[in-house]
């Protein structure tokens, strides 16, 4: 498996607090992502990072920060949570395409509600 | 921006029997096409891809075919087994920075 962890794995957090979600990997890999999944909806794309501070937005940002000071850690904040934002969140990594695969390896996920 | 339509959303077939997954892609500059395996409680994980070259790849009892006129691409599973249940995800990109769109995702239960 590839080396990706992330924090907390739960979180219950109340409406209009912020939390920071944390992304950590060990491949020493160019680029991490920052997903959301919810029934209907599959995995939509939040933020994605090319490299350390290097970051871009996805499919459904708003309401999202993040920040890539370090090449191993990718950090997705919500500045002030909503109900909406109620999701279980997963992060990705993968290197420059080899072979033509651009395979993404995913972590196992955090499960946050927002109350 | 690209949009991946997957269907159907859940399905069930007895042990043995084949499944199939289909996607369709909306931006002709879409390249990659990789299918996911979700099992509970964990994260995606690609079981096969197949780039805009190719019609058709196997590995196993899993193959992929894409045409790429009509923008659409399909899993095939043959022989399933009850260890295949699991959500999976079709997905297209262009690759570059590698932004890939997921579909929706479909529930497969195979019935032992």
């Amino acid at each position: 498996d590839a080396g990706i962890t992330q924090s907390p794995r739960h979180k219950v957090t109340e409406t209009g607090t912020p939390v920071t979600l944390r992304c950590h990997q060990t491949e020493n890999h160019r680029y991490m992502y920052w997903y959301r999944q919810d029934p209907g909806h599959g995995l939509r794309l939040i933020h994605y990072s090319y490299g350390v501070k290097d970051t871009d937005k996805g499919e459904v940002s708003d309401g999202y920060s993040v920040s890539r000071s370090k090449t191993e850690d990718f950090l997705l904040t919500l500045e002030s949570a909503t109900s909406s934002q109620t999701s279980v969140y997963f992060c990705a990594i993968s290197a420059l395409p080899t072979s033509g695969s651009y395979e993404q390896y995913f972590g196992p996920g955090t499960r946050l509600t927002v109350t | 921006g690209e949009n991946v339509e997957q269907h159907p959303s859940t399905l069930s077939v007895q042990e043995g029997d084949s499944a199939v997954i289909k996607c369709t892609y909306s931006d002709s500059a879409s390249n990659y096409f990789p299918w996911y395996k979700q099992e509970l409680g964990k994260g995606p994980q690609l079981i096969i891809d197949i780039r805009s070259n190719v019609g058709e790849k196997k590995d196993q009892r899993i193959a992929v075919t894409l045409n790429k006129t009509a923008k659409h691409f399909s899993l095939h599973i043959t022989e399933t087994q009850p260890e295949d249940s699991a959500v999976y995800f079709c997905a297209a990109t262009p690759g570059g920075y590698q932004k890939v769109t997921f579909g929706i995702g479909t529930k497969l239960q195979v019935i032992p």
